[in-house]
């Protein structure tokens, strides 16, 4: 079936360099995404969110980058901070079938200090 | 301003116990949703309360059922559970309906079925 998924399972940066997060989705009926941050023990917490008609937003250190021709998305991060390790998942909204919001598998994100 | 809790924590069943999840919603949220995340996996739709009224559901079977309280705190209940309900069971309330973009998630509960 359609999903959301990740490209890479693991992610390490230097502290202070950029990090890049990327995500592929297949279903072409999804207008709207967002990203999600989870550090251990916590919930999910909403970064950034983007709507099919962009192709770029900009957040506090994140921008996130959608490509319809590909189907792609990408979470970019600024300046990396150990606070920024968690696992992150980008998710599709979708306003048919049963389940509105669908999640990727995630990335987790691990910044060398 | 109260944040989403969950309780338990954790809790471990053996197979074919039924078991009960709290969630309180954060202040002036009417609506709860529920998910289901496996280890390593990202967290999975199973159903949403607005105003005490189920308001859409996905492919979890209806041994997963919930509850929606007068004052928006809510149940997940699963009933007969299997090896492969064990998971962190997260619930998120928002502000209304469809509100996916504004939903806030609580810390969850692991569940672990033996």
């Amino acid at each position: 079936g359609e999903n959301v998924g990740l490209h890479l399972p693991t992610l390490s940066v230097q502290e202070g360099d950029n990090s890049i997060i990327n995500c592929a989705y297949s279903n072409s009926a999804s207008d709207y995404f967002i990203w999600y941050k989870q550090e251990s023990g916590k919930g999910p917490q909403f970064i950034i969110d983007i709507r099919s008609n962009m192709d770029k937003r900009q957040g506090q250190r994140v921008t996130v980058l959608l490509n319809k021709t590909v189907k792609h998305l990408s979470l970019q991060i600024a300046a990396t901070q150990p606070g920024d390790s968690a696992v992150y998942f980008c998710a599709d909204l979708r306003n048919s079938g049963n389940t509105p919001l669908v999640f990727g598998k995630g990335t987790r994100l691990s910044v060398i200090a | 301003e109260t944040g989403v809790t969950q309780s338990p924590t954790h809790l471990i069943k053996t197979r074919g116990q039924q078991v009960t999840l709290r969630c309180s919603s954060q202040s002036g949220h009417n609506t709860v949703s529920w998910y289901q995340q496996a280890l390593g996996q990202g967290p999975q739709f199973i159903f949403q309360y607005y105003r005490e009224e189920e308001n859409g559901r996905g492919n979890f079977p209806p041994r997963f059922s919930g509850l929606q309280f007068p004052n928006y705190s809510s149940e997940l209940n699963v009933n007969a559970l299997e090896l492969d309900d064990s998971a962190l069971y997260l619930c998120a309330s928002s502000l209304s309906r469809g509100s996916y973009n504004e939903q806030f998630f609580g810390p969850g509960t692991r569940l672990t079925v033996l």
